[in-house]
């Protein structure tokens, strides 16, 4: 049981390039959020879904979209990357809203 | 605006003794509050939840408890041990779907 899988795990962008991130769970959660953790901000919620097909904006939504068009995935997607996006980014997914699974994070600097 | 506060500072124990940390919200009605624990260069794993209506939640050498009138849980961790030693992070649902952590509180357990 893989749980939580995020790619990449680490990865440089250049200011305004685009990128996506995927995040995949095996344990059929309808919840799935991302968030990024900067030091001394702590964990920030930027996008969630509650279930296939839909998608909400977290407290941090700006320069950044997202999909869920399968269950088990949920995509982060950086359209123009910018220098304050520099970030630790991670994915989690819920059953029921009461308890979180994270994925090991992924490492984004923009240069 | 909405604010998480835990421990400010690091904290440090001797090995065997009790770890007390703070969680305190503003401007939330949460139905319940969540404690993980994150390692570093790991993303946060789940502890405990305990509910609004609950006052104390015990597992194994962790303890809960929750004062929804001071807007506050504590956190403690019985007979430290060196292992202990990681950020941990409080959570709260609000709103229905999205929680909100805290910024964390680093605890070292000194052998």
């Amino acid at each position: 049981n893989a749980g939580v899988t995020q790619t990449p795990k680490f990865r440089v962008l250049k200011t305004g390039q685009s990128m996506t991130l995927l995040c995949a769970q095996d344990m059929n959660h309808e919840y799935m959020y991302w968030y990024r953790q900067d030091p001394g901000m702590g964990l920030r919620l930027i996008h969630y879904s509650v279930g296939e097909g839909t998608t909400a904006k977290g407290e941090v939504p700006d320069g950044y979209n997202v999909s869920r068009l399968k269950k088990q995935n949920f995509l982060l997607g950086l359209e123009s990357a910018a220098p304050s996006q520099t970030s630790v980014y991670f994915c989690a997914s819920s059953p029921a809203v009461e308890k979180l699974f994270f994925g090991s994070g992924t490492q984004l600097s923009v240069l | 605006s909405q604010k998480i506060e835990q421990n400010s500072e690091a904290l440090n124990i001797q090995e065997g003794k009790t770890a007390t940390l703070t969680c305190n919200y503003t401007n939330y009605s949460p139905a319940y509050l969540q404690w993980y624990r994150q390692d570093p260069g790991r993303g946060p794993v789940f502890l405990l939840l305990i509910r609004e209506n609950e006052k104390e939640k015990r597992k194994e050498r962790l303890k809960v408890t929750f004062d929804t009138t001071l807007k506050q849980s504590l956190f403690h961790i019985t007979a430290s041990q060196p292992a202990d030693s990681a950020t941990y992070l409080c959570a709260l649902e609000d709103t229905g779907n999205q929680f909100y952590f805290g910024t964390g509180t680093s605890l070292t357990v000194i052998p």
